[in-house]
């Protein structure tokens, strides 16, 4: 079993459409969260930081759900700069410390004008 | 300037020979890591360093060799280049952490690496 799960897409979208995309992790003691956005033949950069209490960052809303080991991303008013892939990052931090990062297979996102 | 920066950005090479990629951060940062991302876009961690000390290597065959002279650097050296390794290689930077919070890592724009 994979240990972080993203539907790989690609989801295709018309400018202005709201899209979701979800992942699910499968270590229960996995600390923190984070979506980060890779665009073609470019190094993945952090989008945003996923908490509890869910957050939002513009036109961006991350939610986790640590009972369902579940985290979502919610884009609205998609751009065409938004098409990207979406990696659902997870920090399993442990004896070893550090970031330990394990990074889910990432969703592309297409929008089209 | 480039927070993490890796050369060379291409490389092609036949199997069985040696080649090293190398990585350079100028954030300050007292880890620094080697992510592969293959075919299937998976990427996953090989190593990370902590202060020039080895804290994390994953199953990686010991073809695979890094070496931190400092904190600001760390290189990869492959010997006896197979098929297989062909994948973008990141190099990636971070401040240590023992907390649950985790913290930003940056990446290098990735090392294509193509064996032939």
């Amino acid at each position: 079993r994979k240990e972080v799960e993203q539907d790989p897409g690609p989801f295709n979208v018309p400018e202005g459409a709201t899209v979701a995309f979800n992942c699910t992790y499968s270590n229960s003691a996995s600390q923190s969260f984070f979506w980060y956005r890779q665009d073609c033949r470019k190094e993945p950069k952090l989008l945003m930081s996923v908490y509890s209490s869910g957050n939002e960052d513009g036109r961006f809303t991350a939610q986790l759900n640590r009972a369902s080991q579940y985290i979502s991303l919610l884009i609205r008013d998609s751009k065409l700069s938004d098409s990207a892939t979406y990696l659902c990052v997870v920090n399993e931090v442990g004896l070893q410390a550090g970031n330990m990062l394990t990074f889910g297979g990432g969703t592309r996102l297409m929008v089209k004008p | 300037d480039t927070a993490v920066s890796q050369t060379p950005k291409y490389l092609v090479t036949q199997m069985g020979n040696d080649k090293s990629i190398k990585c350079e951060q100028n954030l300050g940062h007292d880890t620094m890591y080697w992510y592969k991302q293959d075919s299937k876009k998976f990427l996953k961690i090989m190593f990370s360093y902590n202060n020039k000390e080895l804290i994390i290597n994953e199953t990686v065959p010991n073809r695979f060799s890094p070496k931190s002279p400092d904190k600001a650097h760390l290189n990869l050296h492959i010997n006896s280049l197979e098929l297989g390794d062909s994948a973008v290689y990141f190099c990636a930077s971070s401040q240590w952490l023992a907390q649950s919070s985790g913290n930003t890592i940056y990446f290098g724009e990735g090392s294509w690496l193509t064996v032939v």
